[in-house]
């Protein structure tokens, strides 16, 4: 299983909801990522988990929480989002960090809408 | 501050013909490269990648080089195939391994 799996595809929101993006791998990668992508610009990375713990936070707003609850499964826990939140949101993989190993594979997305 | 610079939005070479795709980096800490392709709808998918210490890596279809002086990395697809058409995003990491750090992505259409 060489694949990174997203849900939902599509999700739509308001602002007083509270919902959560899903990541899930099984291909024994210990680093997993979250990127936000608007459109017509490159993925920004958000978070960095290391073996299921957190190594960066890229000074994401806090009604972004990421858990990695384990190697396997990555979330983002969405709440209070602004319209100006909505955009592609990419989770990724990769071996592990560093430097050799950074080959990350993505999913297909979560196309987030806040209305 | 884009550390990496895709400076052609869009692309259209014929059929059968090289697709040339430049990036330029102002981060001398980068010391890994990677070229990721991506169709709409979908996720980025690696392509190839290049180290530092190399200037050229090459994986069927598909070449990367890069002029470490110059901080200018290029991917060579020869020959193009219609199904190449895709939007391609170069990438670099820096020596702590963790963030890509992606460029705007080129557009590239492979016309029959």
């Amino acid at each position: 299983d060489t694949e990174v799996t997203q849900t939902p595809k599509h999700l739509v929101m308001g602002m007083t909801n509270k919902k959560s993006l899903k990541c899930e791998q099984h291909m024994g990668h210990r680093a997993m990522y979250w990127y936000k992508q608007k459109a017509k610009k490159p993925p920004e990375l958000m978070f960095v988990y290391s073996y299921e713990k957190l190594s960066i936070n890229e000074s994401v707003p806090s009604r972004f929480s990421p858990e990695c609850p384990n190697s396997s499964l990555l979330n983002l826990h969405l709440h209070a989002l602004q319209p100006e939140d909505s955009a592609l949101y990419l989770c990724a993989s990769s071996p592990t960090t560093g430097l050799l190993y950074n080959e990350q594979f993505f999913g297909p997305g979560t196309r987030l809408t806040v209305l | 501050d884009q550390q990496v610079k895709q400076n052609s939005p869009s692309l259209s070479v014929q059929e059968g013909r090289i697709s040339i795709l430049n990036c330029d980096y102002t981060n001398s800490m980068f010391d890994y490269f990677l070229w990721y392709k991506k169709y709409p709808a979908e996720g980025p998918t690696f392509l190839i990648s290049i180290s530092s210490i190399k200037d050229k890596n090459e994986d069927g279809r598909f070449t990367v080089f890069l002029n470490k002086s110059a901080k200018h990395l290029s991917l060579h697809i020869v020959p193009s195939q219609p199904g190449d058409s895709a939007v391609y995003f170069c990438a670099a990491v820096n020596n702590s391994g963790y963030a890509l750090n992606f460029g705007k992505g080129t557009s590239l259409l492979v016309t029959p």
